[in-house]
């Protein structure tokens, strides 16, 4: 079975300053990993997306993430806050033979403060 | 490109009564999912579709969640009746294909009293 687990629901940061979202997977098959991104009374929105190439991923809007085997971690980072990032992030595992079907955590929520 | 669509955007309703929301996906995206979103969690899909085919709705309540899509186009997922714990938004997303990108609708978010 595929499980992931966020550590911290919330996170603030100041603008400026690095962002780093912890996610960590667990998986008996090579996972895809994904970081979605959700703003108030929207879908989500795929931010980056891990499918077993580089291990070093670049999304949309600044981040990325590494994939770390050896820890089962797939941790979101971008170097410099802007408050616009304010919004719930969620990490999500699938894998070949899922078909497609999201496993997602449980959402951390980042705050930006001016 | 148009987006995936979800109507309505908001519903309340009492317990026991019945509810039903509707998917339109991306033009050509066979696959099309239904997930449950709960305050605090993260998204729990409910059911899978390859075009009108269920692929896979293990997690789907069958005593009261019906989906259907009938002709592999758009979708509609029922709740009757429904309980106070099926407060949640529900998601919409489709896919080009099995495991590929999938894109969401805004949701529809669901208030039972």
């Amino acid at each position: 079975a595929q499980s992931v687990t966020q550590l911290g629901s919330h996170v603030s940061v100041s603008e400026g300053a690095l962002v780093l979202l912890r996610c960590n997977y667990s998986s008996s098959v090579p996972p895809y990993l994904f970081w979605y991104v959700q703003y108030p009374n929207q879908g989500l929105q795929l931010l980056l997306k891990y499918t077993s190439a580089a291990t070093l991923v670049k999304g949309i809007n600044g981040f990325e993430a590494e994939f770390k085997k050896s820890e089962t971690s797939f941790h979101l980072t971008k170097p410099s806050a802007h408050m616009s990032d304010a919004a719930e992030y969620f990490c999500a595992v699938s894998s070949y033979n899922q078909g497609g079907k999201l496993i997602f955590g449980q959402g951390t929520e980042l705050s930006v403060k001016p | 490109e148009a987006g995936v669509a979800q109507s309505p955007r908001y519903k309340i309703i009492e317990k026991r009564q019945s509810v039903a929301f509707w998917c339109n996906p991306i033009s050509g995206h066979a696959t099309l999912y239904w997930y449950q979103q709960i305050l605090g969690q993260g998204p729990k899909l409910l059911i899978q579709f390859q075009n009108n085919g269920v692929v896979d709705d293990s997690q789907l309540p069958k005593d009261r969640f019906s989906a259907e899509r009938l002709k592999g186009v758009d979708s509609t997922l029922k709740i009757q009746p429904a309980k106070l714990e099926d407060s949640a938004v529900y998601l919409c997303a489709s896919s080009l294909e099995r495991g590929n990108e999938q894109f969401f609708g805004p949701g529809t978010r669901l208030t039972v009293l």
